[in-house]
């Protein structure tokens, strides 16, 4: 098993352009979620996927963001318009139905400048 | 909604000495709880998670945690830190058997003193 995968692992933007992330789960995972975690800081859960299904997404979420996993398998995480306070890392964990625990992926670090 | 609260941004220990990482936490239904360890530019690694049953549990690289709830405190600890502990160390707590978000605290940075 690989494991969580993200792409891509860095990215440096200006602000007020727009980025994608993509993350890879462990294969078979029918649950995915997206965390930001800035310096310093505990991870702070962003959205979270059953399948394709976007179940809950907090409070952090702005309109700017967007989240899909059309097929129930890899997911995106979009930023329109980026902000400087948009620099974080971007985590993502999947898990399956028969497990409580989350398997975290590399994360990606946005450093907008 | 559940909170989680460690005691110390950082805690320096000597090698071979007892690590002891502080987790409190809030949740108005019984909780999963959860310590993950982070090295510098990676992911998080679980290292132990309490669902039910037998309240002490063991984990990863000599790690064990004790769930209290009448101190709602999930405490961490090592008996004997080697260097290669040195890492941020993160507890977290899910209200929905595991299934929903996670909820971190700040993390604890463990310094191995040689």
């Amino acid at each position: 098993d690989t494991g969580v995968s993200q792409d891509p692992r860095h990215k440096i933007t200006k602000r007020g352009q727009n980025v994608t992330f993509r993350c890879d789960p462990i294969s078979e995972h029918n649950r995915l979620y997206w965390y930001r975690q800035t310096l310093g800081q505990g991870p702070e859960f962003l959205t979270y996927f059953q399948n394709e299904a976007q179940l809950e997404k907090s409070r952090l979420l702005s309109d700017r963001f967007s989240a899909e996993r059309p097929k129930g398998s890899f997911s995106t995480l979009e930023i329109q318009r980026t902000e400087q306070g948009d620099s974080a890392m971007y985590l993502c964990a999947s898990t399956s139905p028969y497990q409580s625990e989350q398997y975290f992926g590399p994360g990606t670090r946005l450093t907008v400048t | 909604a559940q909170s989680v609260t460690q005691l110390g941004s950082h805690v320096s220990v000597s090698e071979g000495a007892l690590v002891l990482l502080r987790c409190n936490y809030s949740s108005s239904v019984p909780p999963y709880l959860f310590w993950y360890v982070q090295y510098p530019n990676q992911g998080l690694q679980l290292l132990l998670k309490y669902t039910t049953g037998a309240t002490l549990v063991k984990g990863i690289n000599g790690f064990e945690a004790e769930f209290k709830k009448s101190e709602t405190s999930f405490h961490l600890t090592k008996p004997s830190a080697h260097m290669s502990d040195a890492a941020e160390y993160f507890c977290a707590v899910s209200d929905g058997g595991g299934a929903d978000g996670l909820t971190f605290g700040k993390g604890t940075h463990l310094i191995i003193q040689p």
